[in-house]
């Protein structure tokens, strides 16, 4: 099955409505989590990360939060800004070969309405 | 700090034809990726190099894709001969090592008609 699935696939929210955006992994020896946004026609960036020993992590309006035991890490955006419009990737190392290979979920868009 | 370099940035080719990508890590990354990302999904990994050995090349159509990583640093990645459903933005990308925070290039864009 897939190592890292994303939901929801759509999400509209008002401006200055929070989203969370949720991720489950299934490699239990996965230890960093980041999310990436996407604008259109451009390329991923990071936006944020967490590392597994920490339960929170928060950069102005955006935080992600990871849940080890449940295998899920989610991102919040509060006071949404038009700006914030985009797709949002979640992502996990997954083992494989003795390394970790990057596994992206499907996506989740955006929309902030003014 | 350069970025992931990528070239060349848009490619139209017609079917069967072949055609191939070019990728420049930053500096001192050992950990390059190439992902596929079709319209509307999330990046898929096509395959995983550690300096230049492959990690994993599991998803990679080896009947029609292959990729190299000469020296451990810029990587090809070719396609031949192109099928219609190999339209999509070919993304490489580059970490300090295997499982970490792993930068983007600007991708590809190939049309295949």
């Amino acid at each position: 099955g897939e190592n890292v699935e994303q939901h929801p696939s759509t999400l509209s929210v008002q401006e200055g409505d929070s989203a969370v955006i949720k991720c489950t992994y299934s490699d239990s020896a996965s230890n960093y989590f980041p999310w990436y946004k996407q604008e259109l026609g451009k390329r991923p960036q990071l936006i944020i990360d967490i590392r597994s020993n920490v339960g929170e992590k928060k950069d102005q309006r955006i935080a992600v939060t990871l849940n080890k035991t449940a295998k899920h890490f989610s991102l919040h955006i509060t006071e949404t800004q038009p700006e914030d419009s985009a797709v949002y990737f979640c992502a996990s190392p997954k083992a494989w070969a003795g390394s970790y290979q990057l596994t992206f979920g499907k996506g989740t868009k955006l929309s902030v309405i003014p | 700090e350069a970025g992931v370099a990528q070239s060349p940035r848009y490619k139209i080719i017609e079917k069967r034809q072949s055609v191939a990508f070019w990728c420049n890590p930053i500096s001192g990354h050992a950990t390059l990726y190439w992902y596929q990302q079709i319209l509307g999904q999330g990046p898929k990994l096509l395959i995983q190099f550690q300096n230049n050995g492959v990690v994993d090349d599991s998803q990679l159509p080896k009947d029609r894709f292959s990729a190299e990583r000469l020296k451990g640093v810029d990587s090809t990645l070719k396609i031949q001969p192109a099928k219609l459903e190999d339209s999509a933005v070919y993304l490489c990308a580059s970490s300090l090592r295997a499982g970490v925070e792993a930068f983007f290039g600007q991708g590809t864009r190939l049309t295949v008609v």
